[in-house]
């Protein structure tokens, strides 16, 4: 299994400002991905980040409203940018890990923005 | 484009049934992973299924896949109401595309 922590856990953001997410992952990995579940939904890939390079964002996803960092091989940033009440979610870092590659998720930050 | 279609997506059981929740995808792949969200909760990954005909079993759960007709299931055996949950089939290996879940709910 994997440990892998976030903060904040939760938070209540007003319309327009920002809101930083860390992932911290307890052994080196090479990737790490952020997901998106909004409310009764699924799972939905933003951006996969690797270390020394920028990430990769999915169809949907741009830079400038989900801004990634990923200054470490256990360590990633997840900014989203601009709040509007869509953007009330589940964000989830993960990882793969194992023989398997099986992929491992944080707890999440649950986000409502106002 | 790899598109994964679960169903029921939502499920009433009443406690000491079985039921069987299945898990289509659209293009070959050489994964698919089972996973458990209680509210409030993060996902659990509770099978990771690597080749035809692989069957996995965790207590009540058996998970199977046929990957030539693209098919998993999740089978629950003599349901008890601490399988409640949503259950998520996720299948490719990155990124990993998931259906739309399960929510079960288990009834005495």
């Amino acid at each position: 299994s994997a440990v892998i922590s976030q903060k904040p856990s939760r938070d209540i953001c007003q319309r327009g400002t920002s809101l930083t997410i860390q992932c911290q992952v307890d052994s080196q990995v090479t990737m790490m991905f952020w997901y998106r579940q909004q409310p009764g939904q699924s799972l939905t890939l933003i951006a996969t980040a690797n270390q020394g390079s920028e990430a990769t964002y999915e169809s949907g996803f741009v830079i400038d409203k989900f801004p990634i960092s990923r200054p470490n091989l256990t360590f990633s940033t997840l900014t989203v940018s601009n709040m509007s009440p869509e953007d009330s979610s589940i964000y989830l870092c993960s990882i793969n890990r194992g023989t398997m590659e099986t992929q491992y998720f944080g707890p999440g930050t649950r986000l409502l923005v106002l | 484009e790899l598109k994964v279609e679960q169903n029921p997506l939502f499920l009433s059981m009443q406690e000491g049934k079985n039921y069987t929740i299945y898990c289509n995808y659209s293009t070959t792949s050489d994964r698919l992973y089972w996973y458990r969200q209680d509210p409030g909760k993060s996902l659990e990954s509770l099978f990771v299924l690597l080749s035809n005909g692989a069957v996995k079993q965790e207590g009540r759960l058996m998970a199977s896949l046929d990957t030539k007709a693209r098919l998993s299931t999740l089978h629950i055996t003599a349901a008890v109401h601490d399988l409640s949950a949503t259950y998520f089939c996720a299948v490719g290996n990155t990124p990993l595309v998931f259906g739309k879940g399960t929510r079960l709910s288990v009834i005495a």
